[in-house]
């Protein structure tokens, strides 16, 4: 499977302030996907990154607090905007093709917010 | 709203016993199912799938699927204490539409 590297792996952060997270394929892949994953929670998917376009955000996660970009095939970067204690989490960058193959995961990034 | 239930455990079994872990499903449309495992303070880590009724094994692990009651299960033969982890089980549909669930927290006792 793909080489999914993730940066930051954890950073601690001040209230409203922004965090730009990377996240780099080893191939091209199809689809990406952001996720978040709060303290003992199971994954919650923010957004899909589409190449070439908007990505598609899941219901209660918008564009101006979270922007996507996906410039290319092996690249996508995640903002965490104005953050807030509330946006304390681990955020997953996975990759994915369409069809039924599964989705891998990038190792994640730790963020707190004081 | 699609869903997918897990208990949440903490599920204990004896190292060597057989650790079975089970997930429920809403959607008559998933196609495809995963099982993936995640350490703590790691990211998950997939370990099974399967797309067809019936039994798939893979070495120590054998995933379940039954359609019809919209059921998947996951079964750890031999548990050793490294087997400790959150299984999640994931649901999807052709249009990488992955619904997980909340995991099952999984401790082999040594």
């Amino acid at each position: 499977s793909a080489v999914i590297s993730q940066k930051p792996s954890r950073d601690i952060c001040q209230r409203g302030t922004s965090l730009t997270i990377q996240c780099q394929v080893d191939s091209q892949v199809t689809m990406m996907f952001w996720y978040r994953q709060q303290p003992g929670q199971s994954l919650t998917l923010i957004a899909t990154a589409n190449q070439g376009s908007e990505a598609t955000y899941e219901s209660g996660f918008v564009i101006d607090k979270f922007p996507i970009s996906r410039p290319n095939l092996t690249f996508s970067t995640l903002t965490v905007s104005n953050m807030s204690p509330e946006d304390s989490s681990i955020y997953l960058c996975s990759v994915g093709d369409r069809g039924l193959q599964p989705q891998h995961f990038g190792d994640g990034t730790r963020l707190s917010i004081l | 709203q699609k869903e997918v239930e897990q208990n949440s455990g903490p599920l204990s079994v004896p190292e060597g016993a057989i650790a079975s872990l089970n997930c429920t499903y809403s959607d008559r449309g998933s196609q495809s199912f995963f099982w993936y495992r995640q350490y703590s303070g790691k990211s998950p880590e997939l370990i099974m799938f399967i797309y067809s009724n019936g039994d798939k094994e893979d070495g120590r692990f054998t995933a379940q699927l039954n359609k019809a009651s919209q059921y998947v299960s996951l079964l750890i033969r031999d548990s050793q204490p490294s087997d400790s982890a959150t299984y999640l089980c994931a649901v999807n549909d052709y249009g990488q539409n992955f619904v997980f669930g909340p995991g099952t927290r999984l401790s082999v006792l040594p």
